[in-house]
């Protein structure tokens, strides 16, 4: 069984200040992550994602995620936040054996930026 | 190239009424899943389609909830006799068939249903 744990449920934070969303998966076999960014009252939009090779992943907004299997973390970073990026941003991780499965989510962490 | 379509994007029943949700997938995706996400929840797998055939529906409650996705036209999530612990906004996502970005799922934007 996958678990995905968000250790801060809010995480407040000045507009250009660094930020830091943890997150924390188990699983006794090898997974995927991501993370999925929800605006209010949408769907989810697929911010990065690790399947293999490098352990940093980039998007095109800034963010950074670092994979590190010894801690089994997968910590979304941005060194300088805009007022836009205020949203709810969710980890997920899935199993890498087979080509189609289900996505566990972890319980969401609210961003909000303030000027 | 038009993303996971869902409809309607609000649904209100009354206790007891069917409620019946819609997904379109995306373009040449053949693959869909269900989640259900509860205020301040995470999302939640509810189940997994293929075209004529559900692969997993480990996380379906195991009464008044269904799925189908039948070969022409859109994945159907029906609830029976809603309660108003159903009340949640319910996530479509799709993903590809072949090629690294399979282990991709695409959302649509979701439909809230509320019981009254």
């Amino acid at each position: 069984a996958q678990s995905v744990t968000q250790l801060d449920s809010q995480v407040p934070v000045f507009e250009e200040a660094p930020v830091e969303l943890r997150c924390n998966y188990s699983s006794s076999v090898s997974v995927y992550l991501f993370w999925y960014v929800q605006y209010p009252n949408q769907g989810l939009q697929l911010l990065l994602k690790y399947l293999s090779g490098s352990t940093l992943v980039e998007s095109i907004n800034g963010f950074e995620a670092e994979f590190n299997k010894s801690q089994t973390s997968f910590h979304l970073r941005k060194p300088s936040v805009h007022i836009s990026d205020t949203a709810e941003y969710f980890c997920a991780v899935r199993s890498s054996s087979g080509g189609y499965n289900k996505l566990i989510f972890g319980a969401g962490t609210r961003l909000a930026v303030h000027p | 190239n038009a993303g996971v379509m869902q409809n309607p994007r609000h649904l209100v029943r009354r206790r007891g009424q069917e409620a019946r949700l819609r997904c379109s997938p995306m373009k040449g995706h053949s693959h869909v899943y269900w989640y259900r996400q509860l205020p301040e929840e995470g999302l939640k797998f509810m189940v997994y389609l293929q075209k004529e055939n559900i692969i997993d529906e480990s996380g379906m409650p195991k009464e008044r909830f269904s799925a189908e996705f039948p070969k022409e036209g859109p994945s159907i999530l029906r609830i029976q006799q809603v309660v108003r612990g159903d009340s949640a906004a319910y996530f479509c996502a799709s993903s590809p068939d072949q090629g690294l970005r399979r282990y991709e799922q695409y959302f649509g934007p979701g439909t809230r249903l509320t019981v009254t």
